[in-house]
């Protein structure tokens, strides 16, 4: 059983701020991590997969790296629309404990 | 183009067996790779990930859950279905289906999810 640690549980950042959330796996998961975005009364939407690459679509602020039990899921530049929770999640199971992303 | 639709109950009472249907359109689980799965968001809470099937019926489970929780798929009516027993008022969410597939076919990660389906444990 693969647990996901995600720090932090929040944060909040002006606009314009380079962001950045980490998640770290209690076993080797290779590259095999996944980023979403869940805005309040919406499903969650797929940023990143496989650790680095960019789901079609997603706007290039966003970005990912890590490989093996460490990962981190920067935004290089906040935009209002960036407020929501973001989720960790190994290969295509258990999820991160989400990071709740405020303006200030 | 791919759609998910849960349908089920919205609240039931503890103790009780929940069953979830997902009814799908825009691919077939028979497809090399696809996965049809349940993932949940309890109120102010995180998202939990439950089980999957996938297209050779292979079947998934959370560690957690998984003396509760049984998924199947009936591929013929393109639906995959949930059951969960002894439902207690912590299972209160809104419960997602999800579609995804799997290396070498494609990458992991949930591609598309349905809107979601809140169910309330109360007595």
């Amino acid at each position: 059983d693969i647990q996901m640690t995600q720090s932090p549980s929040s944060l909040s950042a002006s606009v314009g701020d380079r962001v950045t959330i980490t998640c770290q796996a209690s076993h080797d998961i290779s590259k095999y991590l996944n980023w979403y975005q869940q805005k309040p009364g919406k499903a969650p939407k797929l940023l990143i997969y496989d650790a680095s690459n960019l789901e079609t679509g997603v706007p290039s602020r966003f970005s990912g790296s890590g490989s093996g039990t460490d990962f981190t899921f920067t935004i290089s530049s906040l935009q209002p629309e960036d407020i929501a929770t973001y989720y960790c999640q190994q290969y295509d199971r258990g999820f991160g404990q989400g990071t709740r992303l405020e303006i200030k | 183009q791919i759609t998910l639709k849960e349908s089920g109950p919205t609240l039931v009472k503890p103790t009780q067996t929940l069953t979830l249907t997902c009814t799908f359109s825009g691919f077939s689980l028979i497809t090399s790779g696809v996965g049809v799965g349940w993932i949940r968001l309890p109120p102010g809470k995180a998202l939990e990930w439950l089980a999957l099937i996938y297209w050779d019926d292979d079947k998934r489970y959370s560690p957690s859950l998984r003396s509760r929780l049984t998924i199947t798929k009936d591929t013929s009516k393109n639906q995959v279905v949930l059951t969960m027993t002894n439902m207690d008022p912590v299972d209160t969410a809104t419960y997602f289906c999800t579609h995804s597939r799997v290396p070498p076919y494609s990458h992991y990660g949930v591609d598309v999810w349905g809107q979601g389906t809140t169910v309330t444990v109360s007595s």
